[in-house]
């Protein structure tokens, strides 16, 4: 069954760094746009950024812009999502999807990034 | 950016009443609108998309319409299972979420 599995979340202290991972399966990854989405403890949810299938182009919110990149890699299934000079508030739970057409459409579990001292 | 708005924020029912959801967006997104299912603990699941086609496994008492700007979920005898936060979110130019109506006894 279509399948993402996120990881690389924890504890990062501000102005740190962090790589999260999503590995996927089930599906034609290579054929597949692909979402990161995050909500914060208890809010909603915020759409983070985009890559298309063939990693040639991304795009990214505004509160992420310049901080965060995308970047995946076919051959392993895997997307990733560097973030850099990270804030308190980029403290949330962070969700890597498929993407069909421009459809959000399945799921990861999510992984935490707290951003604290 | 389109900012869509979901009312209300809580909705209060009983098992076995029908329970209407409504989202608002502030221009057209044609019938690009999906609706997300959000039980505690878990990742959102997609209910609806292109506005009424109901997604892989849910049942038929789940539906959704509208487009242009006004948009509605409708869950027409509410089960246990179906307590939970839905979110509509538009999909016609990038991507922008509500925030979220809480289905709760």
């Amino acid at each position: 069954q279509v399948q993402v599995v996120e990881s690389g979340g924890g504890v990062v202290q501000p102005g740190r760094s962090l790589r999260l991972s999503c590995a996927a399966s089930g599906f034609t990854f290579s054929s597949s746009a692909m979402h990161w989405v995050r909500q914060a403890p208890g809010k909603g949810l915020e759409w983070v950024a985009v890559i298309s299938y063939d990693g040639s182009n991304e795009f990214y919110a505004d509160s992420v812009k310049g901080r965060f990149t995308l970047s995946r890699d076919n051959s392993k299934n895997t997307l990733y999502l560097q973030m850099n000079s990270l804030g308190p508030e980029d403290t949330a739970v962070y969700y890597c999807a498929r993407a069909v057409n421009t459809l959000i459409e399945t799921w990861g579990q999510g992984t935490l990034v707290t951003v604290s001292s | 950016e389109i900012v869509m708005t979901q009312s209300p924020a809580t909705l209060s029912v009983s098992p076995g009443e029908r329970a209407t959801l409504s989202c608002r967006a502030s221009q057209s997104v044609s019938s690009n609108l999906a609706w997300y299912q959000q039980k505690p603990g878990q990742a959102p699941r997609l209910l609806i998309y292109s506005a009424s086609t109901r997604a892989t496994g849910f049942p038929a008492r789940f539906s959704g319409s509208g487009s242009g700007t006004e948009f509605t979920l409708t869950i027409s005898s509410l089960q246990s299972e179906d307590f939970a936060v839905y979110y509509c979110q538009q999909y016609n130019n990038w991507w922008t979420f509500g925030q979220g109506t809480k289905v709760e006894i």
